[in-house]
């Protein structure tokens, strides 16, 4: 059950586009169409942003949008802005029955 | 309104044991997949068990297998996380949290444990 992997960190300026990565294995990401993207602010509760890949739930904005590439799935958010500094984490369901978290990216808007 | 309420945290010693219990409102509890997920002040979530709508199937992360242990009561809609031999390296916020598509979370309860 090892963590997915993710950058620790990726920045961007206000307004850009930036992608973070979230990669695993054939027996969790390459197998299900079962990874969600989940954004934290300090101090806060976790909220979902993505889910099964690219399913965007009621009330995130449309500047987020999810991905998936063999492997390696992916979290863009087109015209970043201040607000969307948090950290963010994916996850995925495996062969195993079990879930699997990524370590965390920490996003700075520059 | 969907909400998840988590409580029985506190300090513990090693070896010592805790009950969660998550109340659940807001939502046809008895259909959904509920999890346990962890996450120590400062660092990564990491998914600890999840158990199906009618209560058989039960799934756990390899570090806590053995140990612990998912319940749940469907008349009183409460969630139970039973924790036994506990470690210094379960310390951490434990958050209730409803399955996907729109994984809903509770405020979580912290556990420290420590002699």
């Amino acid at each position: 059950q090892s963590a997915l992997t993710q950058p620790a960190s990726v920045s961007g300026s206000p307004g850009q586009s930036i992608t973070i990565s979230c990669t695993g294995t054939s027996s969790d990401i390459g197998r299900y169409n079962y990874v969600s993207w989940f954004q934290q602010h300090p101090g806060k509760v976790p909220k979902v942003m993505i889910s099964d890949v690219s399913n965007r739930p009621s009330g995130v904005s449309s500047r987020f949008s999810g991905s998936k590439s063999g492997n390696t799935a992916s979290l863009t958010i087109s015209g970043v802005q201040a607000e969307d500094e948090a950290d963010y984490y994916c996850n995925s369901f495996t062969t195993s029955g079990t879930w699997v978290f990524g370590g965390g990216t920490k996003l700075t808007v520059l | 309104e969907v909400q998840l309420v988590e409580s029985g945290g506190g300090l513990v010693q090693p070896g010592g044991s805790l009950r969660l219990s998550c109340a659940a409102s807001g939502f046809t509890f008895s259909i959904y997949w509920m999890h346990w997920v962890r996450q120590v002040p400062g660092k990564g979530l990491v998914w600890v068990s999840r158990l199906n709508g009618d209560g058989r199937t039960t799934d756990y992360a390899d570090s806590v297998k053995g140990r612990f242990t998912m319940s749940r009561d469907d008349a009183k809609k409460i969630v139970y996380l039973q924790m036994n031999s506990l470690r210094v390296e379960d310390t951490a916020v434990y958050y209730c949290v409803r399955d996907r598509p729109d994984w809903k979370w509770g405020q979580g309860t912290l556990v420290t444990v420590s002699s």
